[in-house]
This record gives structure tokens, C-alpha cells and sequence, in this order.
């Protein structure tokens, strides 16, 4: 199994910061990850697939980069509606795992 | 635009089978190349992948479930099922129906399953 790892598990930033959050593979995913915003009480939402590409309809202050290993999804001017929990998703095996989550808090 | 919708009983008892149904509207669940998947999420905890079946049919499933999962898919009704066998109190948790290849851009709005006697 392909774990996923975190960091950090809690963050606390204020809006117009820019903050980081990394996931670390256990093996070699190429560029075959995936990042989600989930609110409480919602299904998650799809903000970067394949590492680094943007979906369609999400705002441009979000952004990946990684492979490999080692991943990252940064936020560049934080806006009020960011503040949600963001899972990583590995899908490079016949059996996907996720991220333990990072919820984003107001300072 | 695909919609998912998760139906079935909300409450199982322990030992039992929890059955439940994804009903795929807004496109045919048998065209294009996508996996359909279960994902669950316990109250107050991440995301846990259940297991997909493709639109041949083909599944995998989660190694830590793999013995107690079996999904389905019925084409005729555009919809595809879960069975999770011998539930515990730990198998309660929000039940998510999913499609994606890979990536997952289409998800339900989740179903609370709970199981207790």
C-alpha cells in the first residue's frame, strides 16, 4: 500500500497570506496526485490533479508542484472562502489512498 | 452535468451487510473511461477509499476492506452498489459515491451510515 502523509495537521494563516501544505508519498507516484478542499458537511472538491493542473472553475491563487515523492499545494492570497480542510489523493496504484488532512484555520 | 445520489438504509446492525446504491444521473454510467468508487469518511476524520469498479467491470478494492467489499454495477439502471460485509461500530461513518479516472471531479452529496443494534 501507498501511504500518504501530511504536513502540517493544522494551520493557522490570515486572509491575504500565502501558506503551504506538503504530502509526502511512500513511494515513487510519479505525478499522480490529486488535492481537495472539503468543507463541513460537503463532499470534497477537486483543485489540482496530476500534481499541477488547475481544474476548471478553480480560482488561480491555488497551485501544486511536486513529483515523485514529495508534493505541495500553495495558496497565494488567502480569501475567506479557503478556510476548509485539504486532503491529498495518491492515484498511481490499482489501490488509491488519501492524505490524513490539513484544516486551515483563521489566525 | 453527471449527479450522484447515495441511497440506503441508514442504520445496519453490527454483523450485518451494509447495502447501499449510487444512482449516476446526467450521462450513462457505461460510456466513456472512468471509475466509479466508494469513499467514506467517519465523523470527524479523513477521507478512506473504499474500492472502484471500471465500466468494464473490473474493481479493486482498499487492501485493509478487500475481504469484506464486493461493488457492483447494474448498466441497465445506471447505477452502481456497494456491499460491506460482518459491519462493526468503526464501518460507521458519511458513505461517498465517486467517479473519476484517477482524480475524482464528480462526487455524491454523501449518505451517514450508522451501525448499532
Amino acid at each position: 500500500d501507498i501511504q500518504m502523509t501530511q504536513s502540517p495537521s493544522t494551520l493557522s494563516a490570515s486572509v491575504g497570506d500565502r501558506v503551504t501544505i506538503t504530502c509526502r508519498a511512500s513511494q515513487s507516484i510519479s505525478s499522480w496526485l490529486a488535492w481537495y478542499q472539503q468543507k463541513p458537511g460537503k463532499a470534497p472538491k477537486l483543485l489540482i490533479y496530476k500534481a499541477s493542473s488547475l481544474e476548471s472553475g478553480v480560482p488561480s491563487r491555488f497551485s501544486g508542484s511536486g513529483s515523485g515523492t514529495e508534493f505541495s499545494l500553495t495558496i497565494s492570497g488567502l480569501q475567506p472562502d479557503d478556510f476548509a480542510t485539504y486532503y491529498c489523493q495518491q492515484h498511481n496504484s490499482y489501490s488509491y489512498s488519501f492524505g490524513q488532512g490539513t484544516k486551515l484555520e483563521i489566525k | 452535468q453527471v449527479q450522484l445520489q447515495e441511497s440506503g438504509p441508514g442504520l445496519v446492525k453490527p454483523s450485518q451487510t451494509l447495502s447501499l446504491t449510487c444512482t449516476v444521473s446526467g450521462g450513462s454510467i457505461s460510456s466513456g473511461s472512468y471509475y466509479w468508487s466508494w469513499i467514506r469518511q467517519p465523523a470527524g476524520k479523513g477521507l478512506e477509499w473504499i474500492g472502484r469498479i471500471y465500466t468494464s467491470g473490473s474493481t479493486n478494492y482498499n487492501p485493509s476492506l478487500k475481504s469484506r467489499v464486493t461493488i457492483s454495477v447494474d448498466t441497465s439502471k445506471n447505477q452502481f452498489s456497494l456491499n460491506l460485509s460482518s459491519v462493526t461500530a468503526a464501518d460507521t461513518a458519511v458513505y461517498y459515491c465517486a467517479r473519476g479516472y484517477g482524480s475524482i471531479n464528480y462526487w455524491g452529496q454523501g449518505t451517514l451510515v450508522t451501525v448499532s443494534s
